[in-house]
């Protein structure tokens, strides 16, 4: 089985960096992914790792350790919009099937 | 553009019927899968198909039905043998660079 996980809520300040944690167990580990989340809407794309390291997109870092079985996500200059729910999720190759585990999610509140 | 369809966006169910939420996608994509969020508790799967005419249960199938006739259509029957079926259904497909998966809009279910 697969366990992930991830804090519950963050609160961070407009113009501020935060970084959300996720730690995992999985065998057959294929690669982590984080997503955003507004509420009552679909989770869209943030980034992809399946070597360790960071990727780096704009605004937002995403980092992976397989050893350590970690990855955070690093947004920088916060903005409003930006309060949401993150997603992160892994995928592990079971039986010769794809398929993505997600954490609970991490709720994040921005302030101004 | 290409995408995945979900309707319908709110739908209400009287307890012991049974409910077919719509999964349709353009992004010629094999793979589909069926989520279920509620509060707290993450995404958690349902059910998914890699190929037309070939499903496998996820990790909470008891009470829902599928079927893949199309490569375009996932539907997902809640049956009434499903004793919590209030949640918010999300479906998905996978495919592109790095096989992330493409979210629909979802479906919010409420017994009644």
């Amino acid at each position: 089985g697969q366990n992930i996980d991830q804090p519950t809520e963050m609160t961070a300040t407009e113009g501020a960096i935060v970084q959300i944690n996720c730690t995992y167990q999985t065998s057959g580990f294929n690669g982590l992914f984080w997503y955003q989340q507004h509420a009552g809407e679909a989770p869209t794309f943030l980034s992809y790792n399946v070597l360790d390291g960071l990727e780096e997109k704009g605004r937002f870092s995403s980092f992976l350790s397989r050893s350590k079985g970690y990855s955070y996500l690093l947004l920088k200059e916060l903005q409003m919009k930006d309060s949401a729910s993150y997603l992160c999720a892994v995928r592990d190759l079971n039986s010769g099937y794809s398929t993505l585990t997600f954490g609970k999610g991490t709720m994040l509140l921005v302030s101004p | 553009d290409g995408g995945i369809t979900q309707s319908p966006k709110y739908l209400f169910r009287k307890e012991g019927q049974n409910v077919t939420l719509s999964c349709e996608q353009n992004l010629n994509h094999d793979a589909m899968y069926w989520y279920r969020q509620d509060p707290g508790q993450g995404l958690r799967l349902i059910y998914y198909s890699q190929i037309v005419n070939d499903f496998q249960k996820g990790d909470i199938a008891e009470g829902y039905s599928v079927s893949r006739e199309k490569k375009e259509s996932f539907p997902l029957t809640v049956t009434s043998a499903q004793k919590n079926p209030t949640a918010f259904y999300l479906c998905a497909s996978r495919g592109g660079t790095n096989y992330g998966y493409t979210f629909g809009s979802g479906t919010r279910l409420t017994v009644v």
